[in-house]
């Protein structure tokens, strides 16, 4: 079990590019989430997945941000035309649906974007 | 609807002194509690949990916790505090029914001074 991983940890871009990034939850974790954290924030929930199928949209989630989970095991999340208000720490977090740990969340380190 | 309450964005304590975080919820069902801790540029990192059953919860690091149903409070302590304490900690807020969308505080900034 390596925990939840994520990729790039850091993404630097310029306003109104477009940037993908990859969580790779925790092997046979059904359920995996996506989460942003501001600076002096607490981590906000912006979708859900169980397997392959997005369960939730929070309405943080603008038509500009799209996730996927194709096969139900890694997700991408894109953001296109970004603004500098989509700077922030991207968190990925897995749990799995059937197991004594199925009500705690793991998450991963995070992708901090900047966008300038 | 479920919300968290941390009183104290910021703590600073000496070392092996006691560790106080103040969190209060309110949740409309009865709620399952969560610490984590965050060290800079990191992710998240459960340090216990209340869901059911004995309401003192001991967790990682010497870190506990205890739910007191009728103050609606989750507060996390530690007896003596050590320098690799000093972190971030998020006190957050989940049901017991369908995926567990989890709520967090706006964290509280724990200072370990010498």
């Amino acid at each position: 079990d390596t925990g939840v991983s994520q990729d790039p940890r850091h993404k630097i871009t310029k306003r109104g590019q477009n940037v993908t990034f990859r969580c790779d939850p925790i092997s046979e974790h059904n359920r995996l989430y996506w989460y942003r954290q501001t600076l002096g924030q607490g981590p906000e929930f912006l979708t859900y997945f169980q397997n392959e199928a997005q369960l939730e949209k929070s309405r943080l989630l603008s038509d500009r941000f799209s996730a996927e989970r194709p096969k139900g095991s890694f997700s991408t999340l894109e953001i296109q035309r970004t603004e500098q208000g989509d700077s922030a720490m991207y968190l990925c977090a897995s749990s799995s649906l059937v197991s004594s740990s199925s009500d705690t969340q793991y998450f991963g380190p995070g992708t901090r974007l900047t966008v300038l | 609807a479920q919300s968290v309450t941390q009183l104290g964005s910021h703590v600073s304590v000496s070392e092996g002194a006691l560790v106080l975080l103040r969190c209060n919820y309110s949740s409309s069902v009865p709620p399952y509690l969560f610490w984590y801790v965050q060290y800079p540029n990191q992710g998240l990192q459960l340090l216990l949990k209340y869901t059911t059953g004995a309401t003192l919860v001991k967790g990682i690091n010497g870190f506990e916790a205890e739910f007191k149903k009728s103050e609606t409070s989750f507060h996390l302590t530690k007896p003596s505090a050590h320098m690799s304490d000093a972190a971030e900690y998020f006190c957050a807020v989940t049901n017991s029914g369908g995926y567990q969308k989890v709520t967090f505080g706006t964290g509280t900034k724990l200072q370990v001074i010498p």
